[in-house]
């Protein structure tokens, strides 16, 4: 199956700070979404993107694909610490990527 | 989204015994199941699709007859380990699918094999 390359696998910010976590594939995806997983939680569905060169927002999570349907970022703006947890993103086969660990300092 | 249960959120069992996980879908029929294992700070590994009625389809490389899909009814998958052993020690999390290709995960549960 398809594989979905996620870097970087941990990030330690200071709360305030901006966070960026991207996946890649080697194919073209059909969609991509993005999970989050609190530690010790299980994953949460966070968004869908289907369309080339979409973009969405929630609130200060903005989530991107690329044009070629095979890259897809989550940029988070000013950090909190509720916002600690591992963000997966997941293919269209409901394959994972490897995560991204994120901890904010206060 | 679709609220999904596990049980049991926590099993110890001895090397060789059967352990069962229910995966319950509460407020939405479940046609579709899936059954992930996650290691300590790794991510997810899909297992299996369940499908409702009819037999499971399997991941390269999980071993069918060890772990036995069961998705009898619209609202329950169950996930049942045999001849569990220390190795199969994980995190087991079920998930229901939603609309395209979107997915509702349970609380999952945590096996230990001694």
């Amino acid at each position: 199956g398809q594989q979905v390359m996620q870097i970087p696998q941990y990030q330690h910010v200071q709360e305030g700070e901006d966070f960026t976590t991207y996946c890649n594939s080697s194919t073209t995806l059909s969609n991509i979404q993005w999970y989050k997983q609190r530690p010790g939680g299980h994953p949460v569905f966070l968004i869908q993107l289907v369309k080339s060169g979409e973009v969405k927002k929630q609130k200060r999570l903005t989530f991107q694909f690329g044009e070629a349907k095979k890259n897809s970022s989550l940029h988070i703006t000013a950090t909190q610490t509720t916002d600690v947890g591992t963000y997966f993103c997941a293919g269209g086969d409901m394959r994972f990527g490897a995560g991204t660990r994120l901890t904010v300092k206060p | 989204g679709a609220v999904v249960s596990q049980h049991p959120s926590r099993v110890i069992c001895k090397s060789g015994t059967s352990v069962k996980i229910e995966c319950r879908s509460l407020d939405f029929q479940a046609t579709t199941m899936f059954w992930y294992r996650q290691f300590p700070k790794q991510s997810l590994m899909l297992m299996a699709t369940s499908n409702e009625g009819s037999k499971a389809t399997y991941e390269q490389g999980v071993e069918k007859d060890k772990f036995l899909i069961n998705h009898a009814s619209l609202t329950l998958s169950t996930l049942t380990v045999t001849s569990a052993h220390p190795e199969d020690s994980s995190f087991y999390i079920c998930s229901v699918a939603g609309g395209a290709d979107t997915q509702y995960f349970g609380p999952g549960t945590r096996l230990t094999v001694l």
